[in-house]
């Protein structure tokens, strides 16, 4: 059953601690993405990337950080340099090339306090 | 700078009438333009989708339509369904950068 695993659901932390979001996907697909969704402000692109051990900032980038190792991964550090960590982040992977859909994760909400 | 804009946060239909969302864009160089619909504590979900080559893209209840000129698309949803309650987002594409608007919330009333 293919799909985009993004884990833990809930995430709690402390201020100043660096955290992992884990987010691995089946699909065999090329591209992966980071979005930040915070309320009114709909989704905004942290970081994507269209293939192995390559990625481009997005809008928000500043306080993230990511590695693309394997295709199958795209883990998202939020680094303690984020000032409003707190948020919903999902996950998202395409096939490469032009006009493919995104397929969503379920999300992991951090709470940083 | 937001590059895709849903100017309405909300709206509220009854059950059988038509729901219209709009989205509006900002740079033209994206071609490929997508609806999602999404729950709360979800990840988004893919309704439909239209390419830049052209203006009307239909499936099923759902209909999207693409204005280039005016770099406006909106979402016909005909007839809606109180199911059809959700968050929609526009988005737009350019070489695998994917843009989001800030989401419209659908009620739709029994």
């Amino acid at each position: 059953d293919g799909g985009i695993t993004q884990s833990p659901k809930y995430l709690f932390r402390k201020e100043g601690q660096n955290v992992t979001l884990s987010c691995e996907q089946n699909l065999n697909h090329d591209a992966m993405y980071w979005y930040r969704q915070d309320p009114g402000q709909g989704l905004r692109l942290i970081y994507y990337s269209q293939i192995v051990n390559d990625f481009q900032k997005g809008d928000i980038a500043e306080g993230y950080s990511v590695s693309r190792e394997k295709k199958e991964s795209f883990p998202l550090t939020v680094t303690s340099a984020q000032k409003n960590p707190t948020a919903f982040y999902l996950c998202a992977s395409a096939l490469s090339g032009y006009n493919s859909p995104l397929h969503f994760g379920n999300g992991t909400r951090l709470t940083v306090t | 700078d937001q590059q895709v804009k849903q100017n309405s946060p909300s709206l509220s239909v009854q059950e059988g009438r038509i729901s219209i969302l709009n989205c509006d864009y900002t740079n033209s160089m994206f071609d490929y333009f997508l609806w999602y619909k999404k729950y709360p504590a979800e990840g988004p979900t893919f309704l439909i989708s239209i390419s830049s080559i052209k203006d009307k893209n239909e499936d099923g209840r759902f209909t999207v339509f693409l204005n280039k000129s005016a770099k406006h698309l909106s979402l016909h949803i005909v007839p809606s369904q109180p199911g059809d309650s959700a968050v929609y987002f526009c988005a737009a594409s350019y070489n695998n950068d994917m843009r989001f608007g800030a989401g419209t919330r659908l009620t739709v009333k029994p």
